[in-house]
């Protein structure tokens, strides 16, 4: 349960303001994942990091930035988000082998005003 | 592309009766299965996967999953439910061959509600 941690687990934002969530793993894992998963539907992947390097983008839009620092560190970065944008936002990591499992973080509930 | 379908929304069973929550999935080759639980305003937590060999995939909390390659499905299965597995359960699906993508592709979820 501790493995992946996220901050903060909750967050409530107007849509000019500007927040960062945040993601740690203490997996000695290299790659990292940021999902969202919103109310009746199933998890999207957002951004996809191996060893620091952004190798997955599905389309998410500019007002979502993310930032890998290390490979223990993740953050998104949000900007000028639209209530749409209200979900829980899930951080992953895992080992970098094809079979290897992804350990999931409790998530930040954000709510967008 | 890959796919996962979770035909049902919801599962309801009995305490102490067998349940099964029906996965199916679409992947070229050689598949990578996963189930996790989500418990209410909680993450994912990994129960089991099917990497190769054995179909029958024992994992966290008494939890089982049989691999059917002829019929494209990975079960979830328990003899006896408790109370306390009532949670949300995502199949989730993976090419086997390395293919430079680590996404993982999850099933909508099936609410598994346990009564007492």
């Amino acid at each position: 349960e501790t493995g992946v941690t996220q901050t903060p687990r909750h967050l409530v934002m107007g849509m000019t303001n500007k927040k960062s969530l945040k993601c740690e793993q203490h997996l000695g894992h290299n790659a990292m994942y940021w999902y969202k998963q919103s109310a009746k539907k199933p998890l999207e992947l957002m951004f996809v990091y191996n060893f620091k390097e952004q190798t997955e983008n599905n389309s998410v839009p500019s007002r979502f930035s993310p930032e890998c620092p290390n490979s223990s560190h993740l953050f998104l970065h949000l900007h000028t988000l639209q209530p749409e944008d209200s979900a829980l936002y899930l951080c992953a990591s895992s080992g970098l082998a094809v079979q290897e499992t992804q350990y999931f973080g409790p998530g930040t509930r954000l709510l967008v005003l | 592309a890959q796919s996962v379908a979770q035909p049902e929304d919801q599962v309801n069973v009995a305490e102490g009766n067998p349940l099964t929550v029906k996965c199916t999935y679409s992947v070229s080759g050689n598949p990578y299965l996963f189930w996790y639980v989500q418990y209410p305003n909680r993450g994912l937590q990994f129960l089991l996967k099917y990497i190769t060999g054995d179909n029958l995939v024992k994992g966290s909390y008494g939890f089982e999953a049989e691999f059917n390659k002829s019929q494209t499905s990975f079960h979830l299965k328990k003899p006896s439910a408790l109370v306390s597995d009532s949670a949300l359960y995502f199949c989730a699906v993976r090419p086997g061959r390395d293919t430079g993508r680590r996404a993982l592709t999850f099933g909508s979820g099936t609410r598994l509600q346990v009564q007492p």
